[in-house]
């Protein structure tokens, strides 16, 4: 039941953009998305709820298509800091409380 | 800020052994996770858990069991390590139908 992500992996120059897909075969109720850091625990970064929710944290937001059951991550002018491995994480309905994630999208930001 | 302590960073065992890794939260969240994270297969979900005594399986459960006595606290058991469960083990935890989870700095398990 995990979500599938794509690309498995990307590189960038400051200042390039990026996107980041997750798609899942089962209905959903909310995406997650976090970011974790080498050797570091992942940290949180959106929820959406609703399908065609969008959020945004920096230059870095999120959409969510309920009904073709995807969610983007959006990365504009990326810094250095974005690098590191980004992952969705899916709630499926009528499922409780289970949180699934997918295999990782591993991003580097080049000066 | 939340603290999610998990007792072991690096742990080495040989076949066969019993094994615990525990995590401990203090903010009296009620779902706990564990997860296990390999190089391109991400955080697997092995179980987790909603209430007190309350368990559900997740994706790759077989080989593994928990225990949740009190709420704060969750237990994952290898009963029998195997090699092919070495792997980074992070326990999280959220307040509520899945909100943000908190992750503990996670145990990594060599099974020799």
């Amino acid at each position: 039941q995990q979500p599938v992500q794509s690309p498995q992996a990307v590189i960038l120059r400051e200042g390039e953009d990026a996107v980041i897909n997750c798609s899942s075969s089962k209905a959903l109720y909310s995406v997650h998305w976090y970011r974790q850091k080498h050797g570091e625990a992942p940290v949180f970064l959106m929820i959406l709820l609703k399908g065609g929710e969008q959020k945004g944290h920096d230059k870095i937001s999120a959409s969510f298509n309920e009904k073709k059951q995807q969610s983007s991550l959006y990365l504009t002018a990326s810094q250095l800091s974005y690098s590191g491995t980004y992952f969705c994480g899916t709630e499926i309905r009528n499922a409780g409380n289970m949180l699934t994630f997918g295999g990782g999208t591993r991003l580097m930001v080049k000066p | 800020d939340v603290k999610v302590t998990q007792s072991s960073r690096y742990l080495v065992k040989r076949t066969g052994e019993k094994v615990f890794l525990e995590c401990v939260q203090d903010m009296d969240h009620e779902n706990m996770f564990w997860y296990r994270q390999d190089p391109g297969l991400g955080l697997r979900l092995i179980y987790f858990s909603y209430d007190v005594k309350m368990k559900e399986k997740g994706d790759i459960p077989e080989g593994y069991s928990v225990s949740r006595e009190k709420k704060e606290r969750f237990s994952l058991i290898l009963e029998s390590a195997s090699t092919n469960q070495t792997s980074m083990y992070l326990c999280a935890t959220t307040y509520g139908p899945p909100g943000e989870l908190f992750f503990g700095e996670g145990s990594r398990l060599t099974v020799l």
